[in-house]
């Protein structure tokens, strides 16, 4: 079956540093790559899509300087979030995309100090 | 670009009684309407979707609505089980894009 998979899934770092984390698609082909945050009580914000022969596309208040995605191929991508600050903090989603469904990740939670 | 509102931002019922979550999009385009659920601490379940074809789906005590006109979604849980809390999140999507999703409701089934 379809299956998304992020590592790790509870970090925790200190103001001002930063942290990467991880995002593999597994038994399907991906389309695209999208990554969300859910700030606290909040919903779930694109941060960026990555679709096949495209360049990375990030939404408006979200920038590659403050979230730079590595994507070598579809079934693989990682983010980072640099100069982490506690606004930063929240549970950051995978989703992965072939045709219409996309399969989300268990998500990375990220705690700021 | 798109926006969903999701109108019930709580919502409690008694066991056994329906749930309605309903949802409105802006996005003549939008064309693909799945629902998720989020129990506590945790990430994204899938639990239903409808693609803008039809404009009724069921699966088992889940029924979705689409009024394309209004541009209007709705999630019907009928004979609610104390389970079936939970937040619902709503989302859109012009079929090969990203989603946008609603706000979230926060379900409540009273046993």
């Amino acid at each position: 079956g379809a299956l998304v998979y992020q590592y790790p899934r509870r970090t925790i770092c200190k103001s001002g540093t930063s942290m990467r984390m991880e995002c593999q698609a597994v038994g399907f082909q991906a389309t695209s790559v999208a990554w969300y945050r859910q700030s606290p009580q909040k919903t779930f914000e694109l941060i960026a899509l990555s679709t096949v022969n495209s360049a990375i596309k990030y939404e408006q208040n979200f920038t590659q300087e403050k979230f730079p995605i590595s994507h070598p191929n579809l079934s693989f991508s990682s983010m980072t979030v640099l100069n982490a600050y506690l606004e930063d903090r929240g549970l950051y989603l995978c989703g992965a995309r072939t045709g219409y469904e996309q399969y989300f990740g268990p998500g990375t939670r990220l705690t700021v100090l | 670009g798109e926006k969903v509102e999701q109108h019930e931002s709580t919502l409690s019922v008694r066991e056994g009684d329906s749930a309605v979550i309903n949802c409105t999009y802006t996005d003549t385009a939008s064309s693909y309407f799945p629902w998720y659920k989020q129990e506590a601490g945790k990430s994204l379940h899938f639990v239903i979707d409808i693609r803008s074809n039809v404009d009724r789906k069921q699966s088992q005590r889940l029924i979705v609505l689409l009024d394309k006109k209004a541009k209007r979604f709705s999630l019907h849980i009928t004979a609610t089980q104390p389970e079936d809390s939970a937040i619902y999140f709503c989302a859109a999507s012009t079929g090969y894009q990203n989603f946008y999703f609603g706000k979230g409701t926060s379900l409540t089934v009273i046993p």
